[in-house]
């Protein structure tokens, strides 16, 4: 079945630590998403990709890196300088960029606690 | 940025009534697209409607579209258990090199059986 996998489905991680999230997908989409989730908000963009080797910032890219050098894959760091890490992170993908209809297929997520 | 704000934030219904959630938004738009999401889980699409469009229907889905208004509503007709779930609308911006989706706070229904 094609869709978008993320892993780890739970991750704890202790302050000052650095975290990779994973986000492969097999829907030969060309662009894909990070976004952020906290409780009673909605979607923040924290990044994008439109090609590989290729992407941008999103609304709230600081403590975050990303890569992207394959198409399938788009890994998602959380670095020790983003103040407020916890939170649940979708990956989402999708076929067009551009003008037109820019529909996103999610990941089931990914849930961040620092302790 | 936020551009879309739902009303209500939560509804609970039984089941069998009709579920109404309202969008409202700030700019201008190319669509505008909702999204349903089970707790814990990812965003599933359910609809998506262009800015020359006023009303679509999908199933029990109902979307309309009033660019006058910067609004939209979502409509699910006889709602079932199984709609229990937060629904988000999500607007797609023209942004000169970029185009992107901007998410909505959400609307928590519970349809009690």
């Amino acid at each position: 079945d094609g869709g978008i996998t993320q892993s780890p489905k739970y991750l704890f991680r202790k302050e000052g630590q650095n975290v990779t999230l994973s986000c492969e997908q097999n829907l030969n989409h060309d662009a894909m998403y990070w976004y952020r989730q906290d409780p009673g908000q909605g979607l923040r963009l924290i990044y994008y990709s439109q090609i590989v080797n290729d992407f941008q910032k999103g609304d709230i890219a600081e403590g975050y890196s990303v890569s992207r050098e394959k198409k399938e894959s788009f890994p998602l760091t959380v670095t020790s300088a983003q103040k407020n890490p916890t939170a649940f992170y979708l990956c989402a993908s999708s076929s067009f960029w551009g003008a037109g209809a820019n529909v996103l297929t999610f990941g089931a997520g990914s849930r961040l606690t620092v302790l | 940025s936020q551009q879309g704000e739902e009303d209500p934030q939560a509804l609970s219904i039984q089941e069998g009534e009709n579920a109404t959630m309202n969008c409202s938004y700030k700019t201008s738009i190319n669509n505008l697209q909702w999204y349903r999401q089970n707790s814990g889980r990812g965003l599933v699409h359910l609809i998506l409607i262009r800015s020359n469009e006023r009303e679509k229907h999908s199933g029990r889905l109902r979307v309309t579209l009033d660019t006058s208004k910067k609004s939209s509503s979502l409509l699910i007709t006889a709602s079932r258990a199984a709609d229990t779930a937060s629904y988000f609308c999500a607007t797609e911006v023209y942004g000169g090199a970029t185009n992107k989706l901007i998410f909505g706070t959400g609307t928590l229904l519970a349809v009690q059986p």
